[in-house]
């Protein structure tokens, strides 16, 4: 069990580029998480997977924000024409009935 | 819907004293409670979860908490700090069995002074 992993760790990108996540879960967990973090807040909710099926995205995940889990195994996060409030840490966890277990997250910066 | 409310955003302890931080949560269903901790610039770690059953649960780094379901209170406890406690608290609410989205509090930042 190597844990959730997330690549990568930071990222600094100019304001309307796109850019790309990965989370890798625990291999046998079948539910992926994305949660968002600002400075100073908790995380929220941005969507989850159980196996490859999207089954439920927050209000906050706009269209530029898209999920992907293909084969139900690593997940892609792709945020469009960034923003600068989309800068946060953004955290992937996965999940079976025994628990969550959370990745150490990307932080996003956009200037 | 589900909420938590962390009261106070920043606690400050000194070395050896009792660690006191409160959630309360609402929740139109039995919840799910849980405690992460987090240190700079690093992911979430389970201190300890309420799912059902005995209501004070005992958790990692000699942390406790206890589910009043009256108060709809989970506020977590340590009887001495140590300085390695000092870091970012979050409590959270789950609807399901800890396999269903997470709502969390803000957060409360732990110092603890020498």
């Amino acid at each position: 069990d190597t844990g959730v992993s997330q690549d990568p760790r930071h990222k600094i990108t100019k304001r309307g580029q796109n850019v790309t996540f990965r989370c890798d879960p625990i291999s046998e967990h079948n539910r992926l998480y994305w949660y968002r973090q600002t400075l100073g807040q908790g995380p929220e909710f941005l969507t989850y997977f159980q196996n490859e099926a999207q089954l439920e995205k927050s209000r906050l995940l706009s269209d530029r924000f898209s999920a992907e889990r293909p084969k139900g195994s690593f997940s892609t996060l792709e945020i469009q024409r960034t923003e600068q409030g989309d800068s946060a840490m953004y955290l992937c966890a996965s999940s079976s009935v025994r628990g969550y277990t959370f990745g150490s997250g990307t932080r996003l910066t956009v200037v | 819907a589900q909420s938590v409310t962390q009261l106070g955003s920043h606690v400050s302890v000194s070395e050896g004293a009792l660690v006191l931080l409160r959630c309360n949560y609402s929740s139109s269903v039995p919840p799910y409670l849980f405690w992460y901790v987090q240190y700079p610039n690093q992911g979430l770690q389970l201190l300890l979860k309420y799912t059902t059953g005995a209501t004070l649960v005992k958790g990692i780094n000699g942390f406790e908490a206890e589910f009043k379901k009256s108060e709809t209170s989970f506020h977590l406890t340590k009887p001495s700090a140590h300085m390695s406690d000092a870091a970012e608290y979050f409590c959270a609410v789950s609807e399901g069995s800890g396999n269903t989205p997470l709502v969390f509090g803000k957060g409360t930042r732990l110092s603890v002074i020498a």
